[in-house]
């Protein structure tokens, strides 16, 4: 069956850096797009980044751009996310999400909690 | 960039009603729409994408409708499964956005 796992969220001071990882399993990693996204404690859902299945384009939200670089190892079956500069509106529930062209947005992970204070 | 206005922000409802949650885009995204479901602590799950496309194990009383600006979420016979809270999102172009949530709360 389809799995996402997300991990290496914890808590780290503003202006460090943090890298989130998402493994998959139970379907062919490297045929998907991969999204992460982003949920700020009791607050709603924010799109943070996307890239696409073979690697070659990736874009990423306003708020996190030129600070956040999203990755995969299609070998490995996993999707990164580096976040540098870290700030404290950047604290929330990280997801990676599966999509693609024919049924988009069908599969989540659990979620990987980051929380960026003093 | 695209802005998704989800409205109601928050609905009362019992077993058994019939619910509609509405999403406008700030311009066309032909259908490229998709609803979520989250109750607390999880992970949001995909209900509806390509903006009426029931995904695979979703019960038929939940349906999408609409192109363009406007689009619809239609719950009919709400079950106590179904108090949640809803979010559209758009994938017609980057950043995709999703709407800012409709609580469902049991009236």
């Amino acid at each position: 069956q389809v799995q996402l796992v997300e991990s290496g969220g914890g808590a780290v001071q503003p202006g460090r850096s943090l890298r989130l990882s998402c493994a998959a399993s139970g379907f062919t990693f490297s045929h998907y797009a991969m999204h992460w996204v982003r949920q700020a404690p009791g607050k709603g859902l924010e799109w943070v980044a996307v890239i696409w299945s073979d690697g070659t384009n990736r874009h990423y939200s306003d708020s996190v751009k030129g600070r956040f670089t999203v990755s995969r190892d299609n070998s490995e079956n996993t999707l990164y996310l580096q976040m540098s500069s870290l700030r404290d509106e950047d604290t929330a529930v990280y997801y990676c999400a599966r999509s693609s062209s024919a049924i988009p947005w069908n599969y989540w992970g659990q979620g990987t909690l980051v929380t960026v204070s003093s | 960039d695209i802005q998704m206005t989800q409205s109601p922000s928050s609905l009362s409802a019992s077993v058994g009603d019939r619910v509609t949650i509405t999403c406008r885009a700030s311009q066309g995204i032909s259908n490229n729409l998709v609803w979520f479901q989250q109750k607390p602590g999880q992970a949001p799950k995909s209900l509806i994408y390509a903006a009426s496309s029931l995904q695979s194990g979703v019960p038929s009383r939940f349906s999408g409708s609409g192109s363009g600006t406007d689009f619809t979420l239609t719950i009919t016979s709400l079950q106590p499964e179904d108090f949640a809270t809803y979010y559209c999102l758009q994938y017609y172009d980057y950043p995709s956005s999703f709407g800012q949530g409709t609580r469902l709360e049991i009236k």
